[in-house]
């Protein structure tokens, strides 16, 4: 199948810190990918659709100037959390699809405790 | 009314055993239709697609029923390594996905 590469897969920080999360297409492009977040014993949530070349789209009750999201490449999109807290530790996961059944490919996800 | 709808469970059973999920979703526009296998702490991973017409990978199978909007993966002669958290999932083209909160499948020798 398909490859996603997700980049970093653990972090740890203190409150009010930015962080970036990196998410690769290694072997096909992508103009879409999807970000998103899963707490404990929860299902995955989506965050926010990026598109290539454009501005992503937020799901109700996602803060945009939060969570920036940045599609700059067909293989590249990237969620940087601004600022964050510790209420924003979760489990962050990204996916872009592939084939003709647009099946998605999941990173490998990045887990993200603030102090 | 939720999009996806899966029994958590836990499913416990020994190994050899038979045992079936199901899921109902509420968009009858979803074209797509996936089971993905999440281990703890771990990012989902595709486990089969699913056809109208149902099908089968090895001891899983699939099957969709479009009518009742209803899916179900049934697994036969569980294996430890079966252990894991299994997500209903269904979209439409160009969309994300959308995931049940998934079924918890413990198998115990």
């Amino acid at each position: 199948g398909a490859v996603v590469s997700q980049h970093p897969s653990w972090v740890i920080c203190k409150s009010g810190t930015s962080v970036k999360i990196e998410c690769r297409s290694l072997d096909f492009q992508a103009t879409t990918m999807f970000w998103y977040r899963q707490f404990p014993k929860q299902s995955l949530m989506l965050m926010a659709t990026s598109n290539e070349g454009s501005k992503a789209t937020y799901e109700q009750g996602v803060e945009k100037d939060k969570f920036l999201i940045n599609h700059a490449s067909l293989t590249l999109s990237t969620l940087t959390v601004t600022s964050a807290h510790p209420e924003d530790s979760s489990f962050y996961i990204c996916s872009a699809g592939a084939g003709a059944r647009n099946i998605q490919y999941f990173g490998a996800g990045t887990r993200l405790s603030v102090l | 009314r939720k999009e996806v709808e899966q029994d958590p469970g836990p499913f416990n059973v020994p190994e050899g055993a038979t045992v079936a999920f199901n899921c109902t979703y509420s968009n009858s526009a979803s074209q797509s239709f996936f089971w993905y296998r999440q281990d703890c702490r771990k990012e989902p991973k595709l486990l089969m697609s699913v056809y109208s017409s149902g099908n089968e990978d090895g001891r899983f199978t699939a099957q969709l029923n479009r009518a009742s909007q209803y899916i179900s993966l049934l697994i036969r002669d569980s294996k430890l390594s079966d252990s894991a958290t299994y997500l209903c999932v269904v979209n439409m083209p160009g969309t994300a996905l959308i995931f049940g909160k998934g079924t918890t499948l413990s198998v115990s020798s």
